[in-house]
């Protein structure tokens, strides 16, 4: 079975400080990877997507891949209160399951000022 | 950006009904899309496929019969869930990517089905 870890937290840091979520996955033919942002009530919003090892920025957040180790990070810069919110890494593994995602449980974030 | 919307956002039903929820691709056209369920406090699981002009493909567990999903058309796909019971009580989000070339998936802004 696929599977997706994370560390559902809850992970508490200060306005801006660095937020360091992490993610396992199973699969190692898994190709393409994603981190979502929940707000309660709402439904998913893309964040990063990454699918070479190494490091991708986009503004405050980085998202970090390495393939060998089956892990993959979301690093958020400058927190802010409005980051608060539940971080959905998700994992696709190609092929003829393209398109689709499988979901780690979700890490819950709280920015206190 | 790309937009997916969902109708209704919200619905409460009696046990036994029926229920339909839309699923619409606003500014791109998706051959492919797919359907979402949320139980509180827990993660996305993947129900189902839907697949334009054919049938959809379910997950392992999940009952066809009993959740239809109907593509009709490049930017619609609809979701029934039929005899609804409250263990159907769930979130039901849709997703769909905005290309064939990628598998980057949009999310439409949920359901939120309550059976009483």
């Amino acid at each position: 079975q696929k599977e997706v870890e994370q560390n559902s937290g809850p992970l508490s840091v200060p306005e801006g400080a660095i937020a360091s979520l992490n993610c396992t996955y199973s699969d190692r033919g898994s190709q393409s990877f994603f981190w979502y942002r929940q707000y309660s009530g709402k439904s998913p919003e893309l964040i990063m997507s990454i699918y070479s090892n190494g490091d991708k920025e986009d503004g405050r957040f980085t998202a970090q891949l390495n393939k060998a180790s089956q892990y993959v990070s979301l690093l958020i810069r400058d927190s802010q209160p409005s980051d608060s919110a539940t971080y959905l890494c998700a994992v696709n593994a190609g092929g003829t399951s393209y398109g689709k995602l499988t979901f780690g449980q979700g890490t819950i974030l709280t920015v206190h000022p | 950006g790309a937009v997916v919307s969902q109708h209704p956002s919200r619905v409460i039903c009696k046990s036994g009904t029926s229920v339909k929820i839309e699923c619409r691709s606003l500014d791109f056209q998706a051959t492919t899309m797919f359907w979402y369920r949320q139980f509180p406090k827990q993660s996305l699981m993947l129900m189902a496929t839907s697949n334009e002009g054919s049938k959809a493909t379910y997950e392992q567990g999940v009952e066809k019969d009993k959740f239809l999903i109907n593509h009709a058309s490049l930017t619609l796909s609809t979701l029934t869930v039929t005899s609804a019971h409250p263990e159907d009580s769930s979130f039901y989000i849709c997703s769909a990517p905005l290309a064939s070339s990628t598998d980057t998936q949009y999310f439409g802004p949920g359901t939120r089905l309550t059976v009483l």
